[in-house]
């Protein structure tokens, strides 16, 4: 099945900087790829989502690469905020397997 | 519009208990999906639903574990003789149902409920 690592842990950056979670995956058939921000106590909430068809995709100050030949995948947040703080999931499917495999989570904290 | 719901938001039970979580999807949304979420991991697939039927059950861990859905919508969870090892945060998730290359599929959670089980 699919195995979703997710770098770093634990990431600390100043505020109006910039912040890069990685991940890779296993499974060459999974085309899907969303990320996850989830703050404590509530259930995690898609920020951005792109399909292999493409190499990247951006939504203001967030955006996502993906190269499929060395499966991996990254989340890019600009000008960080202090609301930017929280954990973030990575996560892949394919679309003929709609269960989503998960990262580990990364806690992401914006230092004001 | 109204997000996917779920109930309790947290459910504290004794050991050998049986317990029921109920999830909400969003209107209109074919696709249900079950995860499980310990302590500082990510959700753990458990089972999705396509209208009523369960269409992947795979990732139920045991024979305790067993959800439904009857009319396509409010979906339950339910863990028999429940053991300390179930404590985690059940998250309900649902979707318009299969993606494409253009769209579509997208899972949406909900709160979740917390489980303890003492």
């Amino acid at each position: 099945g699919e195995n979703v690592e997710q770098h770093p842990s634990t990431l600390s950056v100043q505020e109006g900087d910039s912040a890069v979670i990685k991940c890779t995956y296993s499974d060459s058939a999974s085309n899907y790829f969303p990320w996850y921000k989830q703050e404590l106590g509530k259930g995690p909430q898609l920020i951005i989502d792109i399909r292999s068809n493409v190499g990247e995709k951006k939504d203001q100050r967030i955006a996502v690469t993906l190269n499929k030949t060395a499966k991996h995948f990254s989340l890019h947040i600009t000008e960080t905020q202090p609301e930017d703080s929280a954990v973030y999931f990575c996560a892949a499917r394919n679309f003929g397997n709609e269960k989503l495999t998960f990262g580990t989570g990364t806690r992401l904290t914006i230092i004001p | 519009g109204a997000g996917v719901s779920q109930t309790p938001s947290n459910k504290v039970t004794e050991k050998g208990k049986y317990v029921e979580l109920r999830c909400d999807p969003i209107s209109g949304h074919t696709a249900l999906y079950w995860y499980r979420q310990s302590l500082g991991q990510g959700p753990e697939f458990l089972i999705y639903f396509q209208g009523t039927g369960a269409a992947d059950d795979s990732g139920l861990p045991n024979d305790r574990f067993f959800a439904v859905r009857p009319e396509g919508s409010v979906s339950t969870l339910k863990i028999q003789r429940t053991e300390r090892g179930d404590s985690a945060v059940y998250l309900c998730a649902s979707s318009l149902g299969r993606g494409g290359w253009t769209s579509g599929g997208e899972q949406y959670f909900g709160p979740g409920t917390r489980l303890t089980v003492t």
